[in-house]
């Protein structure tokens, strides 16, 4: 049960476009469309992003969106806006009927 | 609104036990698997363990297999993990999470605010 595998941190100019990567296995990732994304704030409960890879639930701005490509999956955020800074995770489902997340990856609004 | 409070949360020496326990309200309780998702001080989320919506069905990660259980008591909308033979290691908040699905773990959609466990001599 190895975490995914997330960049540690990413940054951009409000208004801007970035995009996180989240890369497991064929076991995981690649195996399965129940990739989640969250957002979280300093102190705060995680909140959900993305479901089933690229599902927003009701209430997230269209400003984010999720993909997958084999065993990679993405979250994007376009229109940057300060508010976006925060800590993301992913999580997949695993052939082992586990959940796995990714190390996280701090987002900096410059 | 789902509402998810855990409690049961504090200081143990290594060795020691402890039982949480997470309120739910707001929803079928049944109708979801649940889990548990811990985080140490600065790190990452770790997914601790699951249940299905009717409790027949456990599922735990390698880190603490053999030494937690989880369970639920649905007449009383109620998620537990106990927790045996604690290892500094497991010092962290852990918050309880509802998944999307009723049968297994495939995704969390609310979580509550957590409950702080520190494990120390």
């Amino acid at each position: 049960q190895s975490a995914l595998t997330q960049p540690a941190s990413v940054s951009g100019s409000p208004g801007q476009s970035i995009t996180i990567s989240c890369t497991g296995t064929s076991s995981d990732v690649g195996g399965y469309n129940y990739v989640s994304w969250y957002q979280q704030h300093p102190g705060k409960a995680p909140k959900l992003m993305i479901y089933d890879v690229t599902n927003r639930p009701s209430g997230v701005s269209n400003r984010f969106s999720g993909s997958k490509s084999g065993n990679t999956a993405s979250l994007t955020i376009s229109g940057l806006q300060a508010e976006d800074e925060a800590d993301y995770y992913c999580s997949s489902y695993t052939i082992s009927n586990t959940l796995v997340f990714g190390g996280g990856t701090k987002l900096t609004v410059l | 609104e789902v509402q998810l409070v855990e409690s049961g949360g504090g200081s143990v020496q290594p060795g020691g036990s402890l039982r949480l326990s997470c309120a739910a309200s707001g929803f079928t309780f049944s109708n979801y698997a649940m889990n548990w998702v811990r985080q140490a001080p600065g790190k990452g989320l770790e997914w601790v363990s699951g249940v299905s919506g009717s409790g027949g069905s456990t599922s735990y990660a390698d880190s603490v297999k053999g030494r937690v259980t989880i369970s639920r008591d649905n007449s009383k909308n109620t998620l537990y993990l106990q927790m045996n033979s604690l290892r500094a290691e497991d010092t962290a908040v852990y918050s309880c999470a509802r998944d999307r699905y009723k049968t297994t773990t495939k995704g969390i959609d609310y979580w509550g605010q957590g409950t702080l466990v520190t494990v120390s001599s």
